[in-house]
């Protein structure tokens, strides 16, 4: 079975640009989440969306969005990028079926470099 | 604690050393207490996640211990080989959404042949 996937892999952006990453997720799991590395630091969480609809944002600016297909794959976009916003980008998929003790399947994710 | 946090930062052991690191998280409103190993241009692979103050898990040379009351999660290796070097992640859902997780910094194992 095919993992979660993201795509494309590297990115190369300019200041005030926009950028969409693209995730699928493992066929059966619902749930999409999206979070942010950047160097040095642990996975910051940005978005969660479960059949179509946001669960759950993290602490970002308006600039990112993000969306759910019904095919549960995902979409993460960020308008007027930053300098700062340079980071891996990564993809979490989850059956979401409301156990805590559920683990996610993460994508390799998308490097984005904002020169 | 308000955050996780993970202890030490980077570590290097020799072939066959046994290693242990710290995961502390807030021990209020605990859900549950994830733990990834991450290799180097690999994903994120979750390894354990724990639920239960007492809970222990093992899988092969690698086992974690969970305290809820103190708030902290211990990660064990035995006989650490050159292959388990990698970032190792703890994370938890502070926001009390199973799957929006608080992550620490990581601690990154070398392990010297």
């Amino acid at each position: 079975d095919a993992g979660v996937t993201q795509s494309p892999t590297h990115l190369i952006k300019t200041r005030g640009q926009q950028v969409t990453l693209r995730c699928s997720p493992i066929s059966g799991h619902k749930s999409v989440s999206w979070y942010q590395q950047v160097l040095g630091q642990g996975p910051q969480f940005i978005f969660q969306y479960y059949e179509k609809e946001e669960r759950g944002r993290g602490n970002f600016p308006d600039r990112f969005s993000a969306r759910q297909f019904p095919n549960y794959s995902s979409e993460l976009n960020v308008n007027a990028l930053l300098l700062g916003d340079s980071a891996l980008y990564l993809c979490a998929s989850s059956t979401d079926k409301g156990a805590l003790n559920e683990k996610l399947f993460f994508g390799s994710g998308t490097q984005l470099s904002v020169l | 604690i308000l955050n996780v946090e993970q202890s030490p930062q980077s570590l290097h052991v020799q072939e066959g050393d046994s290693t242990n690191f710290t995961c502390s998280f807030p021990s209020s409103n605990f859900y549950a207490l994830h733990w990834y190993r991450w290799e180097t241009a690999k994903s994120p692979e979750a390894l354990f996640v724990m639920t239960l103050n007492g809970d222990e898990k093992k899988k092969g040379r690698i086992s974690a211990t969970l305290n809820t009351k103190e708030g902290y999660s211990y990660l064990y290796i035995k006989g650490s080989q050159p292959e388990d070097s990698a970032t190792y992640l703890c994370a938890s859902p502070l926001s009390g959404s199973a799957r929006q997780l608080t992550f620490g910094s990581g601690t990154q194992l070398t392990v010297l042949p």
